[in-house]
């Protein structure tokens, strides 16, 4: 069965850095694009990067362009996502989550890691 | 940007009863690439339906999704216990995808 695992998550400063882990079993990762997706606890979902099943193409939404980078080793079936310049409003819970077509729906999520940016 | 407005933002129901859920997109959503997802509480989010009506693996028909366009609709038919969640739409029609701000659907 598909199952996704995140790790990494803890307390971090502003300004500081941090690397989050997504472990894939159960499928073959390196023919799915795969997100990363984050929600701040009690509020809604805000997709944050996407990187294609061969690691060719990445994006990022605009709040985190620059200061974020994704990145996946299909040997290993691992994403990555690297934070750096972390903010306040980063705080939020993080999942990794497979997605179907190049842009497309997210059909199995991890349980998510959480990640506090504070003084 | 495409946004996404859900409405309404709690509907509150009883086991049994009928849910309409409306997700309204600010421009076309391309070859209605629409998808609904439920959140139960300290939960990730599960894939219900995608391309507007198309039912995911292991989704009960209870669950219907429909619309086009701009405007689209998630119906629970007959809402189960486990039912009781945040519904939240996402497009896929354009690159930067794009959640709705989410429905509550809470016991009456």
């Amino acid at each position: 069965q598909v199952q996704l695992v995140e790790s990494g998550g803890g307390v971090v400063q502003p300004g500081g850095s941090l690397g989050l882990s997504c472990a894939a079993s159960g499928f073959t990762f390196s023919n799915y694009g795969m997100h990363w997706v984050r929600q701040v606890p009690g509020k809604g979902l805000e997709w944050v990067a996407v990187i294609w099943y061969n690691g060719a193409n990445k994006d990022y939404a605009d709040s985190v362009r620059g200061r974020f980078t994704i990145s996946r080793d299909n040997s290993g079936n691992m994403l990555y996502l690297q934070m750096s310049s972390l903010r306040v409003e980063d705080t939020a819970v993080y999942y990794c989550a497979r997605g179907i077509r190049l842009w497309g729906y997210l059909d199995y999520w991890g349980l998510g890691t959480m990640v506090t940016v504070s003084s | 940007e495409i946004v996404l407005t859900q409405s309404p933002g709690t509907l509150s129901l009883s086991p049994g009863e009928r849910a309409t859920l409306s997700c309204r997109a600010s421009q076309s959503v391309s070859s209605n690439h629409l998808a609904w997802y439920r959140q139960r509480l300290g939960q990730a989010p599960r894939l219900l339906i995608y391309d507007a009506s198309s039912r995911a693996t292991g989704i009960p028909d209870r669950f219907s999704g429909s619309g086009t366009g701009t405007d689209f609709t998630l119906t629970i038919s007959r809402l189960e216990p486990e039912d009781f969640a945040v519904y939240y739409c996402q497009q896929y029609g354009s690159s930067m995808l794009t959640f709705g701000g989410g429905t509550k659907v809470e016991i009456k």
